[in-house]
């Protein structure tokens, strides 16, 4: 058990560029969540998957997030167009579907937009 | 609509002492509560959890009390570390979904 692995863990960009965040969940989790968390605030949901199929989005998900998890492995979170209230850290979490109330969180990816 | 509240943004306890976290909820249909610990620069890792079904779980030093009547759940550490120092989110699901509190940052000092 490797835990979940999330790349980068800092990224910094310029406002208006696009950004592609990975998360590698732990092997056998067949759920995969990402948050956002900024600071002083607690992780918010924005997304997630059950196996490839995306099954919830949350209404912080605007049309400038893209989500993907192609193989039912490894996820993407795609931002275009970033604006700096973008700036936060990007959590994955995965877990088990039956009878595992918990959710295993990634170091996170911490945005910057200057 | 926050679902989840931790209303202490902190706390600070002597090493050794007793810390006492608290968390309120506003939905009932909640089917666990859980304790996650969050270091700097790091995701939050689980700590414990309860069940709706119950009023204590309890793991080492920590303990997790649930008063459903007055939807309150808290947290015990005893005896604390400073070790312990972090920021603590309560968290609730239902289903598939978790909802977090804005955490408790608790600092214990030797």
């Amino acid at each position: 058990d490797t835990g979940v692995s999330q790349d980068p863990r800092h990224k910094i960009t310029k406002r208006g560029q696009n950004v592609t965040f990975r998360c590698d969940p732990i092997s056998e989790h067949n759920r995969l969540y990402w948050y956002r968390q900024t600071l002083g605030q607690g992780p918010e949901f924005l997304t997630y998957f059950q196996n490839e199929a995306q099954l919830e989005k949350s209404r912080l998900l605007s049309d400038r997030f893209s989500a993907e998890r192609p193989k039912g492995s490894f996820s993407t979170l795609e931002i275009q167009r970033t604006e700096q209230g973008d700036s936060a850290m990007y959590l994955c979490a995965s877990s088990l579907v039956h009878g595992n109330e918990k959710l295993f969180f990634g170091s996170g990816t911490q945005l910057s937009v200057l | 609509d926050q679902q989840v509240k931790q209303n202490s943004p902190s706390l600070s306890v002597q090493e050794g002492r007793i810390s006492i976290l608290n968390c309120d909820y506003t939905n009932s249909m909640f089917d666990y509560f859980l304790w996650y610990k969050k270091y700097p620069a790091e995701g939050p890792t689980f700590l414990i959890s309860i069940s709706s079904i119950k009023d204590k779980n309890e793991d080492g030093r920590f303990t997790v009390f649930l008063n459903k009547s007055a939807k309150h759940l808290s947290l015990h550490i005893v005896p604390s570390q400073p070790g312990d120092s972090a920021v603590y989110f309560c968290a609730a699901t239902k289903g598939v979904q978790f909802y977090f509190g804005t955490g408790t940052s608790l600092t214990v000092i030797p």
